[in-house]
């Protein structure tokens, strides 16, 4: 268990709504990372974050905005929800900036834009 | 940028060995990581290189040759519960202002028959 919990799990809301996807940790990890996942696309990272108030965008970030305000949490948040953003999302966390064997990945919070 | 190119399935029988490629095209980069993904579940950790050359863990090796922006990963023995995605990943340098961004390739959907 690498100590990373991911809220809501599911969630459907309609379209035009805000909604905000909660990512915590118990590692004391200094980055985190918010990625969608849809079919033949795989992983596209959203944003990322390197520590307490610094982030970046990442690949996907049109209409995704993010906040860490402490170490132990790294919110995504859709301002206005569009079917498009209908997807898999997932929270990952790392310890350093360089390696590849030291992240862990949430189980994922699906949520459907109707 | 960076991006990286990986078949989208591969099938195999149980017993044998089948290797996923990864090429990639990127400014520059610490190592290369794999990670499986079963349906409905969340990536996990398979192997890093962050040296060329050969990694061996149990039944999977990985490998990496900077020189021609490629590696694999090579599963033996096959089994029916390897049936899964198979992602290679890398994370960028600080010195392009990418520390930490970590870059999925879209995914190998690995099917295993009896």
């Amino acid at each position: 268990d690498a100590g990373i919990t991911q809220s809501p799990r599911h969630k459907v809301t309609e379209t035009g709504t805000p909604v905000t996807l909660r990512c915590h940790q118990t590692e004391n990890h200094r980055y985190m990372y918010w990625y969608r996942q849809d079919p033949g696309h795989g992983l596209r990272l959203i944003h990322y974050s390197y520590g307490v108030k610094d982030t970046d965008k990442g690949e996907v970030s049109d209409g995704y905005s993010v906040s860490r305000s402490k170490t132990e949490d790294f919110l995504l948040t859709l301002e206005s929800a569009t079917s498009s953003q209908t997807s898999v999302y997932f929270c990952a966390i790392a310890w350093d900036s360089y390696s590849g064997n030291t992240i862990y990945f949430g189980e994922g919070s699906w949520l459907t834009v109707v | 940028g960076q991006s990286l190119e990986q078949p989208s399935e591969v099938t195999a029988v149980e017993g044998a060995i089948v290797q996923i490629n990864c090429t990639y095209q990127t400014s520059g980069f610490y190592g290369l990581s794999w990670y499986q993904q079963h349906d409905g579940g969340a990536p996990t950790f398979l192997s890093y290189n962050a040296l060329d050359g050969l990694e061996e863990t149990g039944r999977f090796s990985s490998f990496l040759s900077r020189s021609d922006s490629y590696g694999y990963l090579l599963l033996q023995e096959l089994q029916m519960k390897d049936s899964a995605s198979y992602f290679c990943a890398v994370r960028g340098l600080l010195l392009y202002n990418q520390g930490g961004k970590l870059i999925f390739g879209q995914g190998t959907e690995l099917s295993v028959k009896p």
